[in-house]
């Protein structure tokens, strides 16, 4: 059973408009949470993270936000653009009980309209 | 160039062949992890190791096998395919944990028939 759940399997955005992608997780123990991004044919790539000690990050045009208590977490690209159509996939890993493995979403596969 | 690198990047095999995907870093990194991915599934971590023969289970480890014996190589093995292991295989390392970006390798399409 998945412990990070992506419910929304895709994403249509016209260009300029916001992107919001979400994230939900079910282990209360997950306290590093990251997003990666995949083009087709291609390894996935780093987009940006977050501590459970914090509840936003931003870097540039990508903004995550994450509820502790709903475990949530949402990813804002604003403005959105062709070059983000791509697959987003959340994962998030419990660092602090010693378990470095990372578990991810079923991925949102992002198209951008211009 | 920092990179991670698998070979083959495509193989067809047979269900019982034992076959080994090779996978190497050159950044000194680490963490290394593989993972597969599939339609609907998203990415399922298969093995991770902390550092040399420092090796853990993911979440859908069986039928498979991983060593580190250097820091810089860390093969998977399947001793056994089964049409089941049919997927797209990533390897990736970070820096010493799976909180650091992890920098993905370009995949190997395997199909077992």
């Amino acid at each position: 059973d998945q412990q990070v759940k992506q419910n929304s399997p895709s994403l249509s955005v016209q260009e300029g408009r916001i992107s919001i992608l979400n994230c939900d997780y079910t282990n209360s123990m997950f306290d590093y949470f990251l997003w990666y991004k995949k083009y087709p044919a291609e390894g996935p790539t780093f987009l940006i993270s977050i501590s459970s000690i914090k509840d936003k990050n931003e870097d540039g045009r990508f903004t995550v936000f994450l509820n502790k208590s709903a475990k949530h977490l949402s990813l804002h690209i604003v403005p959105s653009q062709p070059g983000d159509s791509a697959v987003y996939f959340c994962a998030a890993s419990a660092i602090a009980s010693n378990d470095y493995k990372l578990s991810f979403g079923a991925g949102t596969t992002v198209t951008v309209r211009a | 160039e920092a990179q991670v690198t698998q070979n083959p990047r495509y193989l067809i095999t047979v269900t019982g062949k034992k076959l080994t995907v090779t996978c190497s870093q050159n950044m000194n990194h680490e963490y290394m992890s593989w993972y597969r991915q599939d339609p609907g599934l998203g990415l399922r971590q298969i093995y991770y190791s902390m550092n040399v023969e420092v090796t853990d289970k993911g979440d859908v480890p069986e039928g498979y096998k991983v060593s580190r014996k250097e820091k810089r190589n860390f093969p998977l093995i399947l001793e056994s395919p089964s049409p089941n292991q049919t997927s797209l295989y990533f390897c990736a390392s970070s820096l010493s944990n799976p909180t650091y970006e992890q920098y993905f390798g370009p995949g190997t399409r395997l199909t077992v028939t």
